[in-house]
């Protein structure tokens, strides 16, 4: 069974700081893995994801994460944070086939709060 | 193009009472998946439709849940009669059917379900 774990339900950080959101997964299988963002009001939108090739993957909005498999972990960062960033972010693995379908297993979510 | 909607937004229901929520996916898109978020805990997956067909329902948490897509376009999930375990957040999701490539699920912006 897959899992994915997030540290840290609420995170603040300051304007034009670093943002590190830290996620790590388990799976028995090579994991496609996935960063949603949601904003108020609105629907999961995919910030980035990593299925093969290069580990380092850049997303929207500035936003990037690395795929570590010695570490099982897949954390997303960007390096100046702005207010629109405020939003909750989700880490999700599945065990993508290339069938055209799949399902996704998600973190608990980290709000980010960003200071003025 | 319109993207994933759901009605309603908010329902409010008492115990034991049914309730019927409703998922239109984009124009197009065979697959259909209905994921649910319990207060503070990780979104799940429910069930995964193809077209008029269920793929997969490991998820759906008891036969309290009926979830229907006639005709393989809009679906909808009804809950009878509802216990207040069920309050949550219901997202449902459409993706592409396409074999040998990734397609990403675009979700909509979710019911929130409250049972009193």
């Amino acid at each position: 069974a897959q899992s994915v774990t997030q540290l840290g339900s609420h995170v603040s950080v300051s304007e034009g700081a670093l943002v590190l959101l830290r996620c790590n997964y388990s799976s028995s299988v090579p994991p496609y893995l996935f960063w949603y963002v949601q904003y108020p009001n609105q629907g999961l939108q995919l910030l980035l994801k990593y299925t093969t090739g290069a580990t380092l993957v850049k997303g929207i909005n500035g936003f990037e994460a690395e795929f570590k498999k010695s570490e099982t972990s897949f954390h997303l960062t960007k390096p100046s944070a702005h207010m629109s960033d405020a939003a909750e972010y989700f880490c999700a693995v599945s065990d993508y086939s290339g069938a055209g379908s799949y399902q996704l297993t998600f973190g608990k979510g980290t709000k980010l709060s960003v200071i003025p | 193009e319109a993207g994933v909607t759901q009605f309603p937004s908010h329902s409010v229901i008492e115990k034991g009472q049914t309730v019927t929520l409703r998922c239109d996916p984009i124009s197009g898109h065979d697959n259909l998946y209905w994921y649910r978020r319990v207060m503070g805990k990780e979104i799940k997956f429910l069930l995964h439709f193809v077209k008029e067909s269920k793929q997969d329902e490991s998820g759906m948490p008891n036969n309290r849940f009926l979830a229907e897509r006639t005709g393989g376009t809009y679906s909808t999930l009804k809950v009878q009669p509802a216990e207040l375990e069920d309050s949550g957040v219901y997202f449902c999701a459409s993706s592409q059917k396409r074999t040998g490539f990734f397609v990403e699920q675009y979700f909509g912006p979710g019911t929130r379900l409250t049972v009193t």
